[in-house]
């Protein structure tokens, strides 16, 4: 069965430090993956997915097929970072499996 | 260009009653879907539709949930009878085809009692 793991709940990081938030899968064949995030009191948006390869808000992400994982990164974090962050996968834009969520928080 | 809109925002409901959920996706946008959104997890597919099919329901509840999108456009997702566990942010969300980038409305938050 299709799955997502994030380790981390939350994650807490001082501003200009580097941040990781780990994203783990379990999928038969070769999924898409995706970068989720939620800003306070705004919507679900899309980040960055992994067909892309693109660079968005200075966060990147690699999708590891040997170790089926798919983490994303920034090597300076900033506060306005802070917000929820969802790794997610698909099947060819079908059969979307989301992970629980990590919670980034940069401080000041 | 005008977002994914959703209503009602909030509902409380007893258990056994049931509740129904609309949502307008973003114009021109033919593909739908159907999140529910418990407490401390992440989003979890309830249903795709592809204009007015259905392109995956596996994870639907069926005795209990059902969603359509007549014309192709609106949704609406009900369930029939609540249960205390549907208690949830249902989230909608279009892309403009499948594959394509999803955009979120802002979730309906409900509450069964």
């Amino acid at each position: 069965a299709q799955r997502v793991t994030q380790p981390e709940k939350l994650l807490s990081v001082f501003k200009g430090a580097p941040v990781e938030l780990k994203c783990n899968y379990s999928y038969s064949g070769s999924p898409e993956l995706f970068w989720y995030v939620q800003y306070s009191r705004q919507r679900l948006q899309l980040l960055l997915r992994h067909i892309s390869r693109e660079s968005i808000k200075g966060f990147t992400a690699d999708l590891n097929k040997g170790e089926t994982s798919f983490h994303l990164k920034k090597p300076f974090a900033q506060e306005e970072d802070s917000a929820m962050y969802y790794c997610a996968l698909s099947n060819y834009g079908q059969n979307f499996v989301f992970g629980p969520g990590t919670r980034l928080s940069v401080l000041p | 260009e005008a977002g994914v809109a959703q209503s009602p925002r909030y509902k409380i409901i007893e258990k056994r009653q049931s509740v129904a959920f609309w949502c307008n996706p973003i114009s021109g946008h033919a593909t739908l879907y159907w999140y529910q959104q418990i407490l401390g997890q992440g989003p979890k597919l309830l249903i795709q539709f592809q204009n007015n099919g259905v392109v995956d329901d596996s994870q639907l509840p069926k005795d209990r949930f059902s969603a359509e999108r007549l014309k192709g456009v609106d949704s609406t997702l009900k369930i029939q009878p609540a249960k205390l566990e549907d208690s949830a942010v249902y989230l909608c969300a279009s892309s403009s085809y499948v594959g394509y980038e999803q955009y979120f409305g802002p979730g309906t938050r409900l509450t069964v009692t």
